[in-house]
């Protein structure tokens, strides 16, 4: 079946560039999205890409599309300690249009001053 | 818009007991969504809705059920609460099933006893 997986943690100092990597199983995919976190609050959805785009850039954010190897990845530019919180990457479901998502586990994003 | 509202914030049931989790969005979105998510699990799909009097099952819908009896509202009833539904529980809605951003609650934290 469909599934996402990410890795759980990510710790980088102020200033550097974060990385969160994602992988997914549905190659019929043709959203991917990214969503962020804060403590004690719901999801906010920071960015997306179409399936047939290998990049996307959004001010600091770069998001890269591997679609042989179902990679997914999230690149924050000049990190923040407002940037701390978890990263959930998400594929859209296959069946129909029902808006559908899978979610991975989510990144917790550590910035250090 | 006051967005996507849930209620309560923080409930403690004790086993066996039922309590129906509140949803109301007023962006006149169609689709709607209940997600639970468990910590280091990411969210899971519990049922959805794609609008008004239609509802289906999403990946973990025993225990639970729905109504969507209006477009603004999406409440998700728990009938007899179990340990394993100690959760936080997400209400998200979006305009349409393609490519439209899902905006998500700020959540209600239960926990059954």
């Amino acid at each position: 079946g469909e599934d996402v997986e990410q890795s759980l943690f990510l710790s980088v100092r102020e200033g550097d560039s974060s990385v969160i990597n994602c992988t997914y199983t549905d190659s019929s995919s043709t959203y991917l999205y990214w969503y962020k976190q804060e403590p004690g609050a719901g999801l906010q959805l920071l960015t997306y890409i179409f399936s047939n785009m290998d990049m996307k850039q959004d001010q600091r954010l770069t998001v890269l599309l591997n679609k042989k190897d179902k990679h997914l990845s999230l690149r924050i530019a000049d990190t923040q300690t407002g940037d701390s919180a978890i990263y959930f990457c998400a594929e859209s479901m296959r069946s129909g249009n029902t808006g559908k998502l899978i979610f991975g586990q989510g990144t917790t994003l550590q910035v250090k001053p | 818009n006051a967005g996507v509202t849930q209620t309560p914030k923080f409930r403690i049931l004790k086993i066996g007991q039922s309590m129906t989790l509140q949803c109301t969005q007023d962006m006149n979105h169609n689709y709607m969504y209940w997600y639970r998510q468990d910590p280091g699990m990411g969210l899971k799909l519990i049922y959805y809705s794609v609008g008004a009097g239609i509802t289906d099952k999403g990946e973990v819908p025993n225990g639970y059920n729905v109504s969507r009896s209006t477009t603004e509202d999406f409440p998700l009833r728990l009938e007899l609460a179990a340990p394993s539904q100690t959760s936080v529980y997400f209400c998200a809605s979006s305009y349409s099933g393609t490519n439209n951003e899902q905006f998500f609650g700020p959540g209600t934290r239960l926990t059954v006893l």
